[in-house]
């Protein structure tokens, strides 16, 4: 256990609903970040975020797809009128800037699959 | 797009054995590191080279740099069943803040 969470584990849907996963860093880590994952490949990455304001977003990052962190705590993921391309694991990581070297830690992922 | 390429994309060896697995990337990187990844499960750290180290170690794991051919290799030695997983390198470009991951090498350590 690396200290990072999401929910829910695994979500399955219809094609074309709206699905929200959720992020919950280790607390005193101020980067949030999100990744995708297909099977066989490694991660790739969609966005991250430094406290709250989001700093960078990947072109795979499509108008569907929007990211928050409000506070700068927890994360929402949201895709909106999912396709079946988007079935993939989301993985959420958090990392603390400083003077040393900036490890990623990953919670469990999200499993979507899309029907 | 996948920033590296980890070599073999399959390992299978026998328990005891040692494992070594390739990397190599295309961007200068201030960092690379390793991760493991349990079959269905998030990644796990293991270790972080920076682009000035030339090799380091953690326990059982060794990891080289080379940052003249691009390239890093880990090595498990005396491996063991629960080293039955997949292994990822990540590289942060200079200036960037995202980890560019590999395919991975997928090994599996026979009883």
């Amino acid at each position: 256990d690396t200290g990072v969470s999401q929910n829910p584990r695994h979500k399955i849907t219809k094609r074309g609903q709206n699905v929200t996963f959720r992020c919950d860093p280790i607390s005193e880590h101020n980067r949030l970040y999100w990744y995708r994952q297909t099977l066989g490949q490694g991660p790739e990455f969609l966005t991250y975020f430094q406290n709250e304001a989001q700093l960078e977003k990947s072109r795979l990052l499509s108008d569907r797809f929007s990211a928050e962190r409000p506070k700068g705590s927890f994360s929402t993921l949201e895709i909106q009128r999912t396709e079946q391309g988007d079935s993939a694991m989301y993985l959420c990581a958090s990392s603390l800037i400083g003077i040393s070297e900036e490890t990623q830690y990953f919670g469990p992922g999200t499993r979507l699959l899309v029907l | 797009s996948q920033q590296g390429e980890e070599d073999p994309q399959a390992l299978s060896i026998q328990e005891g054995e040692n494992a070594t697995m390739n990397c190599s990337y295309k961007t200068s990187i201030n960092n690379l590191q390793w991760y493991r990844q349990n079959s269905g499960r998030g990644l796990v750290h293991l270790i972080l080279i920076r682009s000035n180290e030339r090799e380091k170690h953690s326990g059982r794991l060794r990891v080289t740099l080379d940052t003249s051919k691009k390239s890093s290799s880990l090595l498990i030695t005396a491996s063991r069943a629960a080293d039955t997983a997949s292994y990822f390198c990540a590289t942060d470009a200079r200036g960037a803040q995202k980890l560019v991951f590999g395919q991975g090498t997928r090994l599996t350590i026979n009883p």
